[in-house]
C-alpha cells in the first residue's frame, strides 16, 4: 500500500519568514495530493492541493510543487504570519479503486513567532 | 450549513462499554470515511462507504462496525471499547477520487 513520509515534524520561523516542509509517497498509482491545515482542536482543512498532470500550483502566500520522477512534493508557505501557526499533512490518494482513500503524513508542527 | 457532522464531539466511557458515532454529510457526496487520529496526531483510514457499499476496510479489529443507511449517512459502533481505542474519530466525505475530502468536526473518545 501506499506510505507518505513527511518532513519536519515541527518547523519554528519568525513571521515574515518562509517555511517548507517536505513529503515523499511510494505509490507510483498515486495521482492526488492534498495538503491539509490542522488548527487545535479543529477539523483538518483542505489549503491546497494538486494533480500528477501539474508541477506546480500558486494560491497567494502558498505554494506546492510535485516531481512525480522522484515521488516528492512541497508545501511552501511565504510571508508566514502567526495565523499561519497549525499543523499541516499531506496526503496521497491514487484513483480508481482507492475511491479517494487519502494517506496522510505524520503531520508538521509550525510554529510562527511574532 | 455544516457540511459535514459528527455527533458527540466528545465521548468519555469505561472500559468494556459499547459506543456509537454518528455522521451525516449534506453535500451530496457519494464516499464517506473514517479516520481515526491518535494521540500523535497521525491521521489513518479506517473505512470507507460508496454508495452505502462497503469498500475499504483498513484491517480494523472487528469490534469496530461501520454502518451506511443511506449515502449522506455513515455510522460507526465499537464494542467492547479498549483503552487503545481512546483518539478522535474524523468522518469524511468526498465526490469520488482525487477530490477534497471535508471533514467533521471530530469526536474525542476516551476510554477510562
Amino acid at each position: 500500500g501506499e506510505n507518505v513520509e513527511q518532513h519536519p515534524s515541527t518547523l519554528s520561523v519568525q513571521e515574515g519568514d518562509s517555511a517548507v516542509i517536505k513529503c515523499t509517497y511510494s505509490d507510483s498509482a498515486s495521482n492526488y495530493f492534498p495538503w491539509y491545515k490542522q488548527e487545535l482542536g479543529k477539523r483538518p482543512q483542505l489549503i491546497i492541493d494538486i494533480r500528477s498532470n501539474v508541477g506546480e500550483k500558486k494560491d497567494q502566500r502558498i505554494a506546492v510543487t510535485l516531481n512525480k520522477t522522484a515521488k516528492h512534493f512541497s508545501l511552501h508557505i511565504t510571508e508566514t504570519q502567526p495565523e499561519d501557526s497549525a499543523v499541516y499533512f499531506c496526503a496521497a490518494s491514487a484513483g480508481g479503486t482507492s475511491y479517494g482513500k487519502l494517506t496522510f503524513g505524520q503531520g508538521t508542527i509550525l510554529t510562527v513567532h511574532p | 450549513d455544516t457540511a459535514v457532522s459528527q455527533t458527540p464531539k466528545y465521548l468519555v466511557t469505561q472500559m468494556g462499554n459499547d459506543k456509537s458515532i454518528k455522521c451525516e454529510q449534506n453535500l451530496g457526496h457519494d464516499t464517506m470515511y473514517w479516520y481515526k487520529q491518535d494521540s500523535k496526531k497521525f491521521l489513518k483510514i479506517m473505512f470507507s462507504y460508496n454508495n452505502k457499499e462497503l469498500i475499504i476496510n483498513e484491517t480494523v479489529p472487528n469490534r469496530f462496525s461501520p454502518k451506511s443507511p443511506d449515502k449522506a449517512h455513515l455510522n460507526l459502533h465499537i464494542n467492547s471499547l479498549e483503552l487503545g481505542d481512546s483518539a478522535v474519530y474524523f468522518c469524511a466525505s468526498t465526490q469520488g477520487g482525487g477530490t477534497e475530502a471535508f471533514f467533521g468536526q471530530g469526536t474525542r473518545l476516551t476510554v477510562v
